[in-house]
């Protein structure tokens, strides 16, 4: 298996425009994770999928991001409109087994928000 | 609360020396324990994990961790630094019932 595989790697798009992250993870994994990294707050999960269901969305900062998992290959994290403030490295991970399973992350995408 | 903590932002270390970054948690349950590394521009690799038995764990590259309980500690260990682990560093702690939780990470900076 390729691992978890991210698109775009780098974002670079101007502030109110819509951005969307993609991932497709390790086939075979029933759980999926979006991560967010930045200098100041470091790694914060922001929503994960359990079989394609969302299971807990709490850690999305705000109504401006979204994310689905139409199937199990495949998943989007949209911020729209965008912010500067969003600009950070965003994770894709999943696992199989439970949340607290080792965990395959992508490589990520760096978005810049100007 | 459930935390995980480590202490040391950044470690400097000579190649060839020997290589010990702290993590300390806080969590009710019985926790389980993480040791992944970062390269730059890169993702997450998981080093070695601990969920029960022995509490001296063996990692990939070279790293192993030890649980102590009464020190709610999960230290990384490496005998002998080689350029190439210079990296950042998270310990990740998780319990059934709750989500992993990554500590803030310790930035590993080899000198030749």
């Amino acid at each position: 298996d390729a691992g978890v595989i991210q698109s775009p790697r780098h974002e670079v798009t101007e502030m109110g425009q819509e951005v969307t992250l993609r991932c497709k993870p390790i086939s075979g994994h029933d759980y999926l994770f979006w991560y967010r990294q930045t200098m100041m707050r470091g790694l914060e999960l922001l929503i994960y999928f359990n079989n394609n269901v969302p299971i807990d969305d709490s850690g999305m900062p705000e109504d401006r991001f979204s994310a689905k998992m139409p199937n199990a290959s495949f998943s989007t994290l949209k911020i729209q409109p965008s912010e500067p403030r969003d600009s950070a490295v965003y994770f894709c991970a999943s696992s199989f087994g439970g949340r607290i399973a080792e965990a395959f992350f992508g490589q990520g995408t760096r978005l810049t928000v100007v | 609360a459930q935390s995980v903590t480590q202490p040391d932002i950044h470690i400097t270390v000579s190649e060839g020396a020997s290589l010990e970054l702290r993590c300390n948690y806080s969590y009710g349950a019985t926790p389980y324990l993480f040791w992944y590394v970062q390269s730059p521009g890169q993702g997450l690799q998981l080093l070695l994990k601990y969920f029960s038995g022995d509490t001296l764990v063996q990692g990939i590259k070279g790293f192993e961790a030890e649980f102590k309980r009464s020190q709610s500690s999960f230290n990384l260990r490496k005998p002998s630094v080689h350029w190439s682990d210079a990296a950042e560093y998270f310990c990740a702690v998780g319990a059934v019932g709750n989500d992993m939780r990554f500590g803030a990470g310790t930035r590993l900076t080899v000198k030749p």
